[in-house]
């Protein structure tokens, strides 16, 4: 069966700093890796995938993530945080193999909270 | 972006009445669309798969004659919440796979349902 690890509840980072997100899935065979944020009373923001190709993806609003199939992971990286990336993050995961109605199964969650 | 919508954006009900949510695809044709509840701080919880022009797939444990779902056209896929209980207020999110990008799932703002 498919899951997906988020294992931080909350990450603290000052401004400025670099920020990670961690993720971790379990899938048989290779999966799509999705990074969505969540800002409160409001719906998921697509930030960025993985479908194939380069092992690091670029997405919106400056975050990037590495896909690392040996350590089956898909972390979420931005090299400067800002405030405003206070939100809640959800790692998500879909079976390649399925069809385009496949649902995709989401992480915990992980609260990143930026301190000015 | 492709862009869903949903309506109301928050509904207050009376314990036994329905409360009807919709979900529209404002910029694209969605033949499949997903039903989720959020609890607070909690992840996403698919309940239902959407197929246009056919019944619903509902996950184990959502109780399809509570949760009605219609998907009648390409764009619009509705929820009824039927006899709704105070059990029953939660965060409620539809998305939808743009049929040309069928990898990513674009998320509605969401549905705050409080049934007292």
């Amino acid at each position: 069966a498919q899951s997906v690890a988020q294992p931080e509840d909350q990450v603290n980072v000052a401004e400025g700093n670099p920020l990670t997100v961690k993720c971790t899935y379990s899938v048989s065979g290779n999966p799509y890796l999705f990074w969505y944020v969540q800002y409160p009373n409001r719906g998921l923001q697509f930030l960025l995938k993985y479908i194939t190709g380069d092992n690091l993806v670029k997405g919106s609003y400056g975050f990037e993530a590495e896909f690392n199939k040996s350590q089956t992971s898909f972390h979420l990286k931005k090299p400067s945080a800002l405030v405003s990336d206070s939100a809640l993050y959800f790692c998500a995961v879909r079976d390649r193999g399925g069809s385009s109605a496949s649902k995709i199964i989401f992480g915990s969650g992980t609260r990143l909270s930026i301190r000015p | 972006g492709a862009v869903v919508s949903q309506h109301p954006s928050r509904v207050i009900c009376k314990s036994g009445t329905s409360v009807k949510i919709e979900c529209r695809s404002l910029d694209f044709q969605a033949t499949t669309m997903f039903w989720y509840r959020q609890f607070p701080k909690q992840s996403l919880m698919l309940m239902a798969t959407s197929n246009e022009g056919s019944k619903a797939t509902y996950e184990q444990g959502v109780e399809k004659d509570k949760f009605l779902i219609n998907h009648a056209s390409l764009t619009l896929s509705t929820l009824t919440v039927t006899s709704a209980h105070p059990e029953d207020s939660s965060f409620y999110i539809c998305s939808a796979y743009r049929d040309t990008i069928k990898e990513t799932q674009y998320f509605g703002p969401g549905t705050r349902l409080l049934v007292l």
